[in-house]
């Protein structure tokens, strides 16, 4: 069955990076692109980027670009994302998700982030 | 910027239909999608390609577009609706993805 197995929860001080992983398995992982979504306490979810492993094409939300980089690593059939020049803003849970044809039909458990100093 | 606009929140009693919209231009042209995303949980697709009902979830969500406005339908809500409902869509000329603000459904 396909699941989406994330890192675990970071505490992080602003101004620091953060890098989660998203493990895929159950799903040849180069076929699907991968989206990232989080969600800030308070707020909604927030659209972040996307990557294709098998091609390595990413696309970033205007709002995260150059701070954020999506990468993938096919031999592990993992994904990443790192966000750079936290802030306390940046606290949220942040979500992998798997893209067909446009839907995103299996989701990480999600990995809390919190940035305080 | 792109934007999707949802109402905050939408409130019902056990038993009856709840209506949630979500209106953007870029509906005329892409697909919406909606996720329901219950306290401490992940989401969960619950209407794909506007209209379309992935296998596992209830007969009683539906979805329905006419021109820039998608609206999603529980018919006979239950307590366990009780949930954040999310739409989704992507503007096409640079494929940005962007969720609505989000609909806080009550169901009590």
């Amino acid at each position: 069955q396909v699941q989406l197995v994330q890192s675990g929860a970071e505490v992080k001080k602003p101004g620091a990076a953060v890098k989660v992983s998203c493990q895929a398995s159950g799903y040849t992982f180069t076929s699907h692109t991968l989206h990232w979504v989080r969600r800030a306490p308070g707020h909604g979810l927030e659209w972040m980027g996307w990557v294709n492993a098998g091609n390595d094409n990413t696309k970033y939300s205007q709002k995260f670009q150059g701070r954020v980089t999506l990468t993938g690593d096919t031999s592990a059939s993992t994904a990443y994302m790192e966000l750079r020049s936290l802030r306390s803003e940046d606290t949220a849970i942040y979500y992998c998700a798997r893209d067909v044809v446009g839907a995103f039909d299996y989701w990480g458990q999600g990995t809390l982030v919190t940035v305080s100093s | 910027s792109y934007e999707l606009t949802q109402p905050p929140s939408v409130s019902v009693s056990p038993g009856q239909t709840a209506r949630i919209t979500c209106s953007g231009d870029i509906l005329a042209k892409k697909f919406v999608y909606w996720y329901q995303q219950k306290s401490g949980q992940a989401p969960v697709l619950v209407i794909y390609d506007d209209t379309k009902r992935p296998s596992g979830i209830p007969g009683r969500f539906s979805g329905f577009i006419s021109g820039t406005t998608a609206t999603l339908t529980i018919s006979g809500a239950k307590v366990d609706d009780d949930a954040d409902y999310f739409c989704y869509s992507k503007e096409s000329s640079d494929n940005q993805g962007v969720f609505g603000g989000g609909t806080m459904l009550t169901v009590l």
